[in-house]
């Protein structure tokens, strides 16, 4: 089984419309971490968000948020007012286990394709 | 604070050539992790590395990949006798010890394409 899916591979956007990329995980861990990564065409990872299994918040950072549903393991994260620079490539990953106790690789979905039309 | 350095930027070589690929981590960085990403993928882990020490190398090929990350110096992921199938981009990440949820910082990526 998938330990991370994305089911949108594509999505079209009006610029400053908000937009939500998918995001469900499979795991038996009670901690977890779960990300999310831009990769413009340049092709360089840029994190932009962060959520840990036991924070109780949602995770917010500028115009990006992650709806965090625990029990329906799902993670996506919504983009706010987007801009054409929004246009890239989106991966949500995950980090099993608690960090510094050995388990720190992250599994990546296969992406959603963004673009922003003007 | 210099990123997470990783060159070169794009490598070129021939079937049966090595490629070797190197990242330095970002400063006060003592865990270095390898991903490669095939066009049209996702990232992929192979290898995750402390000074002198593979930790889990579960994702790494059985043959021909070798990593290290030694005392001095950078990480070196190691592809001997490259084949088609190997052409990738292959990102280095690193992380700190104590961190409350230990981001990984990527690196630029290599972008090796085999003839």
């Amino acid at each position: 089984a998938q330990k991370i899916t994305q089911t949108q591979p594509g999505m079209f956007v009006q610029e400053k419309e908000a937009v939500t990329l998918d995001c469900t995980y499979d795991t038996s861990d009670q901690s977890y971490g779960l990300f999310w990564y831009k990769q413009p065409s340049s092709g360089e990872m840029i994190f932009l968000i962060y959520q840990g299994s036991y924070d109780e918040q949602n995770a917010t950072e500028g115009r990006y948020s992650l709806n965090f549903q625990k029990a329906r393991k799902s993670a996506n994260l919504v983009i706010s007012a987007s801009q054409l620079g929004d246009s890239a490539m989106y991966f949500c990953a995950m980090r099993e286990g608690l960090s510094n106790f050995g388990n720190e690789k992250l599994t990546f979905g296969t992406g959603t394709r963004l673009t922003i039309i003007p | 604070n210099a990123g997470v350095m990783q060159n070169p930027r794009h490598l070129v070589r021939r079937r049966g050539q090595e490629a070797r690929l190197r990242c330095s981590p970002m400063k006060g960085h003592s865990h270095v992790y390898w991903y490669r990403q095939l066009p049209e993928e996702g990232l992929k882990f192979m290898v995750y590395l402390q000074k002198e020490n593979i930790i889990d190398e579960s994702g790494m090929p059985k043959e021909r990949f070798s990593a290290e990350f030694p005392k001095e110096g950078p990480s070196i992921l190691r592809i001997q006798q490259v084949v088609r199938g190997d052409s990738a981009a292959y990102f280095c990440a690193s992380s700190a010890t104590g961190d409350s949820y230990n981001e990984q910082f990527f690196g630029p990526g290599t972008r090796l394409t085999v003839l």
